[in-house]
């Protein structure tokens, strides 16, 4: 079980470029979460899918970011006309077990220059 | 506003010593927590969860939960440098799978 893969682990794009980020949960688990880490805001709920149908996105800017799961084994967060405050480290997350706990990729740091 | 909200924002304890960390929710649907731990270049990984009421033991590693007060705690006795890391308080409500996490707490264990 390598556990859940986020690629890449490193994005640089300039201010208005697009920015997909990747996401590899772990197989079998049914729910996959997205979150934004900064130092000043810590972890931050993005989005999260279960089954892969779209159940909250209550913590996605409405405008420039989209998450889609189109198949159990991966998901893809897009972030479009990216901004420097966009410039966070990105998390997945699967979850599948009776408790619901997360299991975290390492992250992708974006930097929009 | 931040749901969850961790006390101190950083902890440097004596190798050996003991480390203390605090979470408080400002939701009382909030029902179930976790404490999950962050290395430096990692994604967090959990230490474990606690639901009821009380002490929750694993290893080195003791959760108190009041759910009156929203209060949960996180003690690491005989703390190792290895235990130096970002550690989070994450919050649930019933019938949701959605986690909201604190800031968090960086420790730091001095040799």
């Amino acid at each position: 079980n390598a556990g859940v893969i986020q690629t890449p682990r490193h994005k640089v794009t300039g201010k208005g470029q697009e920015a997909t980020l990747w996401c590899e949960p772990i197989s079998g688990h049914s729910a996959v979460f997205w979150y934004r880490q900064t130092i000043v805001q810590g972890l931050e709920f993005l989005t999260y899918f279960r089954n892969q149908a779209p159940i909250d996105d209550s913590g996605m800017p409405k405008e420039r970011f989209s998450a889609q799961m189109p198949n159990q084994s991966h998901s893809t967060l897009k972030i479009q006309s990216t901004q420097p405050q966009d410039s966070a480290v990105y998390l997945c997350a699967s979850s599948g077990d009776s408790q619901n706990t997360l299991y975290f990729g390492a992250g992708t740091r974006l930097s929009v220059l | 506003q931040q749901k969850v909200q961790q006390s101190p924002e950083s902890l440097s304890v004596p190798e050996g010593g003991m480390a203390s960390l605090n979470c408080t929710s400002s939701d009382r649907n909030f029902q179930y927590f976790w404490w999950y731990r962050q290395h430096s270049g990692e994604g967090p990984k959990a230490l474990m969860s606690i639901f009821s009421d009380g002490d929750k033991k694993e290893g080195r590693f003791t959760a108190h939960l009041n759910k009156a007060s929203l209060h949960v705690s996180l003690h690491i006795r005989d703390s190792q440098p290895s235990d130096s890391a970002l550690y989070f308080c994450a919050a649930s409500r019933p019938g949701y799978q959605n986690f909201y996490f604190g800031k968090g707490t960086s420790l730091t264990v001095i040799p």
